[in-house]
């Protein structure tokens, strides 16, 4: 089956500066890659997705990457604000079914 | 607004009893499914239903079972709780449309087993 692994799985920023979290999948017929954050306590809420047949797509500070030849994609938040502190998880889906793996999650603290 | 509610939101139990979890869910959504979260082990997938008459077994199904009664319903049951099933316990649901739509999920169960 898919094999999702999310590094790192604590990342620590300044306000301001810019996080990047990478995660890795096994299965290439893999074809969608969302990614959810989860603010304490509460549940998990989509932020943004790519499908295999984009290498980039943005949304405001936010921007996600595809490389499907290396299987890997990557989240990338700018100008981080202390709001942003959550656990970010990202998932893959593979072709022949809708169900998702998910990453074991990075927490994300944006100090003042 | 549209939701998914789980119930209940604690629970506390013993050992050995049996235990179970209600999902409801207002989106219309065809599609739903169970995860488990664990401190660093991510979300992983229980069992998950595309229809009344779907259920397909998740990463982690074995000690759990589940039932989808209508549409709107889906539940899981542990049929004889053990310690190591305390975790946080998430239902969500997604559409058909598409070749793959958002997940949506519930508040959680928070569930201990003593």
């Amino acid at each position: 089956g898919e094999n999702v692994e999310q590094h790192p799985s604590t990342l620590s920023v300044q306000e301001g500066d810019s996080a990047v979290i990478k995660c890795t999948y096994s299965d290439s017929a893999s074809n969608y890659f969302p990614w959810y954050k989860q603010e304490l306590g509460k549940r998990p809420q989509l932020i943004i997705d790519i499908r295999s047949n984009v290498g980039e797509k943005k949304d405001q500070r936010i921007a996600v990457t595809l490389n499907k030849t290396a299987k890997h994609f990557s989240l990338h938040i700018t100008e981080t604000q202390p709001e942003d502190s959550a656990v970010y998880f990202c998932a893959a889906s593979p072709q022949s079914g809708y169900a998702l793996n998910f990453g074991k999650g990075t927490s994300l603290l944006v100090t003042p | 607004d549209a939701d998914v509610t789980q119930t209940p939101r604690n629970r506390i139990t013993k050992t050995g009893k049996r235990i179970m979890l209600e999902c409801s869910q207002t989106k219309g959504h065809d599609r739903m499914y169970w995860y488990r979260q664990d401190p660093g082990l991510g979300l992983r997938l229980i069992y998950y239903s595309f229809d009344v008459k779907d259920i397909n077994k998740g990463e982690i199904s074995d000690g759990y079972s589940v039932s989808r009664q209508a549409q709107a319903k889906f539940s899981l049951s542990l049929e004889s709780a053990i310690p190591n099933q305390t975790a946080l316990y998430f239902c969500a649901t997604s559409d058909l449309s598409g070749t793959h739509s958002e997940q949506f999920f519930g508040p959680g169960t928070r569930l201990t087993v003593l």
